[in-house]
């Protein structure tokens, strides 16, 4: 049984562009989260999915981050517009239901702006 | 004050070594705690999970977790040069938080030959 994958695992933009990072849960998982590592901190909640459906976004920025998880194929997170400060490491968790389990992380995709 | 509080570290230790991480916290909903490991530019991998006060344990690692003190612990017995990796603690208050972990900030823990 595979792990949650993400890719690309290294992804470098310049200030303006726009990332796109990929997540693919565990296989039976439908519940996706989304984290971020900045550099000597803990992971911080950004977003928690369903199928179709964003359950929690308190953790999402307000501007120019966004996030689906469509019925068929990975969960997207989206930063438009990217600064310097979006550096951090991103990763993504799934579980098969957050009521009985905890969550397995992905690698995570290392975020570089220019 | 930050919700779960984590001595970064780092720590050293020789092998054979007991070794003891902790956090505090301080939002009393917390229900379900978790150590994580994690390895240099790896994802967190799950170690432990509980949801009472008391002891568990899993081998060489025991998890402990004192709601009434806001406390909670890791120890490894027999470390080894492999345990070397940074651990985070984090904690869920479920109901409507259900899937929204808080993480400590990590104790980079090596453990030398």
């Amino acid at each position: 049984n595979a792990g949650v994958m993400q890719n690309p695992r290294h992804l470098v933009r310049r200030r303006g562009q726009e990332a796109r990072l990929r997540c693919s849960p565990m296989k039976g998982h439908s519940h996706v989260y989304w984290y971020r590592q900045l550099p000597e901190e803990g992971l911080k909640f950004m977003v928690y999915l369903q199928k179709e459906n964003i359950i929690d976004e308190s953790g999402m920025p307000k501007e120019r981050f966004s996030a689906e998880f469509p019925k068929e194929g990975p969960s997207i997170l989206r930063i438009q517009q990217v600064v310097r400060g979006d550096s951090a490491a991103y990763f993504c968790a799934s579980s098969p239901d957050p009521n009985q389990e905890t969550q397995y992380f992905g690698p995570g995709t290392r975020l570089l702006v220019l | 004050q930050k919700e779960v509080e984590q001595d970064p570290g780092p720590l050293s230790v020789p092998e054979g070594a007991i070794v003891s991480l902790n956090c505090t916290y301080s939002n009393s909903a917390f229900q379900y705690f978790m150590w994580y490991r994690q390895y240099s530019r790896k994802g967190p991998e799950l170690l432990m999970y509980t949801y009472s006060s008391g002891n568990k344990e899993d081998g060489r690692f025991t998890a402990q977790v004192d709601k009434s003190s806001k406390y909670i612990s890791l120890f490894i017995r027999d470390s080894q040069p492999s345990d070397s990796a940074t651990y985070l603690c984090a904690m869920e208050a479920g109901g409507t938080s259900y899937g929204k972990l808080t993480f400590g900030q990590g104790t980079i823990l090596t453990v030398h030959p």
